[in-house]
């Protein structure tokens, strides 16, 4: 089945910079989606991409598809960018979702 | 429009107990799915729901269970609960087959 890879596995920054989280896919997938999870342990949807490039604020998501990897940038980070980001891929046409093993952003002030 | 909500959203359990956690999807959404989070294993799928019916199951032993209800909402059971079982339960739903997933809080379960 399809494998996921996130990396870095951990980030550390102080507030104001930027930042990049890759997440590699080891098959071809109909869509992709970017997670925080906060403190409390909720899931909060960032992107559903499963090609091109989308926006929000100061996050924007990039997939290339044919290439199997996706790319999270983070620009000007808050201490409240702090959390774990997933990236996530169903299997086939299921809403089996396989998680990567995430990226443990810490932001300081 | 309310998201997904999980509840309890905290539980503690003896050890050969069992438990019934519960999940409301989004208004419309059809598909259900529960995720096991612990800090070992990661996030893993345990089972997927399609009106009313198991589509998916991952791999884990017959103690966990779920079902479906008419009005899309789930339940998972966990029966003889073992000291492993101490994770973070996500459910999420949504509106059809390999589609955008929204997740809820989680139910913490703590097994002593």
């Amino acid at each position: 089945g399809i494998q996921v890879e996130q990396s870095p596995p951990d980030l550390i920054l102080q507030e104001g910079a930027n930042s990049t989280l890759r997440c590699n896919f080891s098959d071809s997938v109909n869509n992709l989606q970017w997670f925080h999870q906060n403190p409390w342990g909720q899931l909060i949807n960032l992107f559903y991409i499963p090609s091109g490039t989308k926006q929000n604020g100061r996050l924007s998501a990039t997939t290339v598809a044919t290439e199997r990897y996706s790319l999270l940038y983070i620009s000007s980070s808050q201490t409240t960018d702090s959390g774990v980001y997933f990236c996530a891929a169903p299997r086939g046409n299921t809403d089996k979702l396989i998680f990567g093993t995430g990226t443990r952003l810490q932001v300081f002030p | 429009k309310a998201g997904v909500t999980q509840t309890p959203r905290y539980l503690i359990k003896t050890r050969g107990q069992q438990v019934t956690l519960s999940c409301s999807p989004i208004s419309g959404h059809r598909s259900v799915s529960w995720y096991q989070q612990t800090p070992g294993q990661g996030l893993q799928f345990l089972f997927e729901y399609f009106s009313e019916t198991q589509r998916n199951k991952g791999n884990f032993p017959g103690r966990f269970s779920g079902r479906q209800f008419s009005n899309s909402r789930s339940e998972m059971n966990v029966s003889t609960l073992e000291l492993g079982d101490s994770a973070l339960y996500l459910c999420a739903s949504s509106p059809a087959g390999a589609t955008e997933a929204f997740f809820g809080q989680g139910t913490r379960l703590t097994v002593v």
